[in-house]
């Protein structure tokens, strides 16, 4: 998975709860993306950030926020878990040293929310 | 409004065969085409990926066949093995961006023994 640990790998929640999911990545590249995954939708970017403390939103940002204070981690947060963000989680990396076209995902982290 | 439209939502082919996944887009400004494989539990991987100025791009037994008139692209498994048992998805970038990818909503490989 080119480098990147997500953390928690599973996660289960109760609907109004604070969630923080991390993404950890030791490649060093610039960009950095949070995707969700759902049946019958395909994969959707939530997040993405440029560089340390720039980020913008994607399609689906709505009830999401993040951070990015380190090169290496890019946190994403639901600040009030909700049944409709039950979902897998991804986050992806590029760099325009290789090419920002070509992201690599991470392994994911399943999050149910009660 | 969904830019990348794929097809079919799965597959079925036995050993041997050939597996066609195809997908649509909208956006004329679209410039690069991946085609990511993902396994069960596991995140997405680029598999192959064109880019307009050509119409076929092959790596083993994986082409991409490229249509730029009539915007849609497909991916063809050559002699699938049950070990390219997986949800594939495309994607189209560009338009404006660099790296916003859109997904088409993948599709389910199933490849019997």
């Amino acid at each position: 998975d080119a480098g990147i640990t997500q953390s928690p790998r599973h996660k289960v929640t109760e609907t109004g709860t604070p969630v923080t999911l991390r993404c950890h990545q030791t490649e060093n590249h610039r960009y950095m993306y949070w995707y969700r995954q759902d049946p019958g939708h395909g994969l959707r970017l939530i997040h993405y950030s440029y560089g340390v403390k720039d980020t913008d939103k994607g399609e689906v940002s709505d009830g999401y926020s993040v951070s990015r204070s380190k090169t290496e981690d890019f946190l994403l947060t639901l600040e009030s878990a909700t049944s409709s963000q039950t979902s897998v989680y991804f986050c992806a990396i590029s760099d325009p040293r290789t090419g920002l076209e070509t992201q690599y995902f991470g392994p994911g982290t399943r999050l149910l929310v009660l | 409004q969904q830019q990348v439209k794929q097809s079919p939502q799965s597959l079925i082919v036995q050993k041997g065969g050939i597996s066609i996944i195809n997908c649509a887009y909208e956006n004329t400004a679209f410039d690069y085409f991946p085609w990511y494989q993902q396994f069960p539990g596991k995140g997405p991987a680029l598999l192959i990926a064109i880019r307009p100025d050509v119409s076929e791009k092959k790596e083993g037994r994986f082409t991409i066949s490229f249509n730029k008139s009539a915007k849609q692209f497909s991916l063809h498994i050559m002699d699938s093995q049950p070990g390219d048992s997986a949800t594939y998805f495309c994607a189209a970038l560009g338009g404006g961006s660099n790296y916003k990818l859109t997904f088409g909503k993948g599709t389910l490989l199933t490849v019997n023994p």
